[in-house]
């Protein structure tokens, strides 16, 4: 099974709304990461965790909050979010996280802020 | 951050015609290029993972070459199908800082087979 889930599909959502993305993967991988992709641009890094700790953070604003309660889940929490925040935003995980490790990416959340 | 380009930014194409695009990365600092399909309201699926200049890969009728000095990857539909109609997206890994797959992605290359 090299199935990356992610719930929800779609969300909408206000500016003061809080909401959180899920992710999941039974794969046994150790690292996972969230992208970004806007609109005609290429999918972007935010975070990665690596056995659980966050390793990469891209100069994410606080307003996004990412959390790996295990191996197998990673969630981000959203809060204040502005219009342009509004994007899809997909999940994938890797083995180890090496940089010639596959990563396996889900379908994604197409999040839009009002 | 990395300029990673691909072209065509478009691609239409009859059933059985063969096709190739390319992308373009930097050459300094190269340490793995990976190529992905992304069918629309689908998961982006991995195809292959290059590391070595010369590298060539091939999965059924979609093959790849990489040139790591002079910064270029060709992708190979042989005998296009309707099915193989998706975004080819290159992505670039970089030989420095951090040893975590840090993937830098072209804005990819739109294809559609017409039967």
């Amino acid at each position: 099974d090299t199935e990356v889930t992610q719930t929800p599909k779609h969300l909408v959502m206000g500016m003061t709304n809080k909401k959180s993305l899920k992710c999941e993967q039974h794969m046994g991988h150790r690292a996972m990461y969230w992208y970004k992709q806007k609109a005609k641009k290429p999918p972007e890094l935010m975070f990665v965790y690596s056995y659980e700790k966050l390793s990469i953070n891209e100069s994410v604003p606080s307003r996004f909050s990412p959390e790996c309660p295990n191996s197998s889940l990673l969630n981000l929490h959203l809060h204040a979010l502005q219009p342009e925040d509004s994007a899809l935003y997909l999940c994938a995980s890797s083995q180890l996280g090496l940089r010639t490790d596959t990563q396996y990416f889900g379908p994604g959340t197409r999040l839009t802020v009002l | 951050i990395l300029n990673v380009e691909q072209s065509p930014q478009s691609l239409h194409v009859q059933e059985g015609d063969s096709t190739n695009f390319t992308c373009s990365f930097p050459s300094s600092n190269f340490y793995a290029l990976h190529w992905y399909r992304w069918e629309t309201a689908k998961s982006p699926e991995a195809l292959f993972v290059m590391t070595l200049n010369g590298d060539e890969k091939k999965k059924g009728r979609i093959s790849a070459t990489l040139n790591t000095k002079e910064g270029y990857s060709y992708l190979y539909i042989k005998g296009s199908q309707p099915e193989d109609s998706a975004t080819y997206l290159c992505a670039f890994i970089v030989d420095r800082g951090s040893t975590l797959g840090r993937l830098y992605f072209g804005r990819g290359t739109q294809l559609t087979v017409w039967p």
